[in-house]
C-alpha cells in the first residue's frame, strides 16, 4: 500500500461547481497536512496547511482532515477556470521525520466555461 | 512576496556529464531541500540541509548527488555523472524551521534533460 494515495483524475467540472479533492494515507505518524497547487511545469504553490482534525477555511478553499479515517479533503467553492491545475496533497510527521514531505500523485483538475 | 529562485530553468546535458543546479532560498529561511519530479510522477524528496550539513536524505540521493551552500545565499545540487533516469524537474525549497507551522516554499524548478 502506498503511503499516500490520490486519484490522479483528470477531473473536469463546469465553472461555479464545488470541487472535492481527496487523499488517503497509511502512515499514522503523519500529523501535518498540506495542499499544493501546481500549474504545468511549475513549482508547487502552497494553498493550505493544517495539523488538526476538522475543517479549515480560507476564502473559496476548505481543507478537511479526518485522522481517524486517515483521509483528507480539499473543497473548492465557486470553481473558476483559473483553478485548473494539478492539486497535490502532502504530509509530514511532526517529529522524527524532520521536514520531509510525502506527496500524493496529484489530481488534475479542469474547470470549464 | 519573497520566493525561492532557481537556475537554470532548463538544462540539457549528455549522459555522464556533471550538472550543478542552483537555488537562492528565501533569505530568512534556515532549512533547505531538494525534491524532484519525473514527468508524470509524484514529487519526491531528495535531501534536507540545515546548519551546513545534510539532515536527512532519501534512497534516491546516492553518491552521485551532493549538496552545498557555498556562500550565504546559494544552495546547490550537484549530480556527478548524470544518467538518463536523472531526467526530471528538480525543485529547491526552503523553510524557516521544522515542525508544525513551518511551511515549505518551493521554487519554480529546474528541468533537467539527460540525453
Amino acid at each position: 500500500q502506498k503511503e499516500v494515495e490520490q486519484d490522479p483524475g483528470p477531473l473536469s467540472v463546469p465553472e461555479g461547481a464545488i470541487v472535492s479533492l481527496n487523499c488517503t494515507y497509511s502512515n499514522s505518524a503523519f500529523q501535518y497536512f498540506m495542499w499544493y497547487r501546481q500549474y504545468s511545469r511549475k513549482g508547487p504553490e502552497l494553498l493550505m496547511y493544517t495539523y488538526s482534525s476538522g475543517n479549515k477555511e480560507d476564502g473559496r478553499f476548505t481543507a478537511q482532515v479526518d485522522k481517524s479515517s486517515k483521509y483528507i479533503s480539499l473543497f473548492i467553492r465557486d470553481s473558476q477556470p483559473s483553478d485548473s491545475a494539478t492539486y497535490l496533497c502532502a504530509m509530514k510527521e511532526l517529529t522524527g521525520g524532520g521536514n520531509k514531505l510525502t506527496f500524493g500523485t496529484g489530481t488534475q483538475l479542469k474547470v470549464e466555461l | 512576496e519573497p520566493e525561492v529562485t532557481q537556475t537554470p530553468s532548463h538544462q540539457v546535458t549528455q549522459m555522464g556529464q556533471e550538472v550543478i543546479l542552483r537555488c537562492v532560498p528565501i533569505s530568512n529561511h534556515l532549512y533547505f531541500y531538494w525534491y524532484r519530479q519525473i514527468l508524470g510522477q509524484k514529487v519526491e524528496f531528495l535531501v534536507s540541509f540545515y546548519n551546513n550539513e545534510i539532515s536527512e536524505k532519501s534512497e534516491i540521493f546516492d553518491d552521485q548527488f551532493s549538496v552545498e551552500r557555498p556562500d550565504g545565499s546559494n544552495f546547490t545540487l550537484k549530480i556527478r555523472s548524470t544518467k538518463l533516469e536523472d531526467s526530471a524537474m528538480y525543485f529547491c525549497a526552503s523553510s524557516v524551521g521544522q515542525g508544525a507551522g513551518n511551511t515549505i516554499y518551493f521554487g519554480e524548478g529546474s528541468w533537467l534533460t539527460v540525453v
